[in-house]
């Protein structure tokens, strides 16, 4: 069966510091890649997003993630955090059935910068 | 701008009293979909509809109800509210066409007393 697994519920991490959010998946077949940020009291937005070609996506706000086949990855990064990167990030996969597509969400990771 | 909207944004309501969450969405997109979000849960599917007259369940259906009489509305009705169903409520519209990627609405935050 499909899933998605955020290892981090939760990150706190000083500002200017680099940040690493896991996101692992298993599929037995092949799939788009995700993520979403939830800033408070807002719905979800595209962060970025691996269709195909180069493994390495770069998103909106300085983000990147990089696509690692071999080990199911889709980790997010960024060099250098600030306070407005404060925020919950959802890590999704979509794939393809018979008629349709499957998405299935993480259980998010909460990013907390501290000053 | 192409936008997913969602009202009311907030609602307190008592149990049984039937409410509905409206969705519009003016992107043209085939599929939409409801999600209720919940701490340590992450984002779980209620229905999903992938056309016009089609819908079907999601992960977590028990005591809603949806409809698609349009391309671009997708309501979300909540027959006898109870306490449970306390959440936020995200609609969402998808892109076939880049990957599914899926546009939300802000949510609605629904409180059932």
């Amino acid at each position: 069966a499909q899933s998605v697994t955020q290892l981090d519920s939760q990150v706190p991490v000083f500002e200017e510091a680099p940040v690493e959010l896991r996101c692992n998946y298993s599929s037995s077949v092949s799939v788009y890649l995700f993520w979403y940020v939830q800033y408070p009291n807002q719905g979800l937005q595209l962060l970025l997003k691996y269709l195909s070609g180069s493994t390495l996506v770069k998103g909106i706000n300085g983000f990147e993630a990089e696509f690692n086949k071999s080990q199911t990855s889709f980790h997010l990064r960024k060099p250098s955090v600030h306070i407005s990167d404060t925020a919950e990030y959802f890590c999704a996969v979509s794939y393809a059935l018979p008629g349709t597509y499957k998405y299935i969400f993480g259980t998010g990771t909460r990013l907390k910068v501290l000053a | 701008e192409a936008q997913v909207t969602q009202n009311p944004r907030y609602l307190i309501t008592v149990t049984g009293k039937k409410l509905t969450v409206t969705c519009s969405q003016n992107m043209n997109h085939e599929y939409m979909s409801w999600y209720r979000q919940d701490p340590g849960l992450g984002l779980r599917q209620i229905y999903y509809s992938m056309n016009v007259e089609v819908t079907d369940k999601g992960d977590v259906p028990e005591g809603y109800k949806v409809s698609r009489k349009e391309k671009r509305n997708f309501p979300l009705i909540l027959e006898s509210p109870s306490p449970n169903q306390t959440s936020l409520y995200f609609c969402a519209s998808r892109d076939k066409a880049s990957g599914n990627t899926i546009y939300f609405g802000e949510g609605s935050w629904l409180t059932v007393v």
